[in-house]
């Protein structure tokens, strides 16, 4: 598993609140992405890392923002929950940033906006 | 029309049998292609990876690329139940960008 780990594994938050999910990995992977996986889209990027308080947008990222202070650490925020938010999102792990670097993916964190 | 696409199934195939997965896809310029697996509840994980047009293969698993037509294949012989997940194809072209097919279900019937 790349030493990934997210939190929380499961959240229901209701419409407007603020919701941040953490991916933490210990094994000091350069780059790192967040990820949502919905039905019938498969995994589209939202933002991502490429060092220590260096982020950059993805294809999503409108209704997201991040931060990485620590290697370790990717915080993916949600300022102002919307239902559309509803998705399961997967953080992810590489070393180059290229087309040959491969991504780890840590396990999830399953998340519903009522 | 998405970049990539992808039949979501589901397909179920008994034991044994050889399993036929595919994408297309629209940007000439993607030379890296992956497949990865998923299993319910998991984050995927890479399964084979392949750059430009051809087949590797990797025990029970190939996968072919056809550049030409856009097309890229995988096969699963001799299928067992633990092969039961979705699997999803990924490709780039020479940047770190992914693009993900939906992802097709695969159940393996003992």
């Amino acid at each position: 598993d790349a030493g990934i780990t997210q939190s929380p594994r499961h959240k229901v938050t209701e419409t407007g609140t603020p919701v941040t999910l953490r991916c933490h990995q210990t094994e000091n992977h350069r780059y790192m992405y967040w990820y949502r996986q919905d039905p019938g889209h498969g995994l589209r990027l939202i933002h991502y890392s490429y060092g220590v308080k260096d982020t950059d947008k993805g294809e999503v990222s409108d209704g997201y923002s991040v931060s990485r202070s620590k290697t370790e650490d990717f915080l993916l925020t949600l300022e102002s929950a919307t239902s559309s938010q509803t998705s399961v999102y997967f953080c992810a792990v590489g070393d180059s940033g290229t087309s040959t670097d491969t991504q780890y993916f840590g396990p999830g964190t399953r998340l519903t906006v009522l | 029309q998405k970049e990539v696409e992808q039949d979501p199934g589901p397909l179920s195939v008994p034991e044994g049998a050889i399993v036929s997965l595919n994408c297309t896809y629209s940007n000439s310029a993607f030379q890296y292609f992956m497949w990865y697996r998923q299993y319910s509840r998991k984050g995927p994980e890479l399964l084979m990876y392949t750059y430009s047009s051809g087949n590797k293969e990797d025990g029970r698993f190939t996968a072919q690329v056809d550049k030409s037509s856009k097309y890229i294949s995988l096969f699963i012989r001799d299928s067992q139940p633990s092969d039961s997940a979705t699997y999803l194809c990924a490709m780039s072209g020479n940047d770190y960008k992914l693009s993900f097919g939906a992802g097709t279900t695969v159940t393996v019937r003992a």
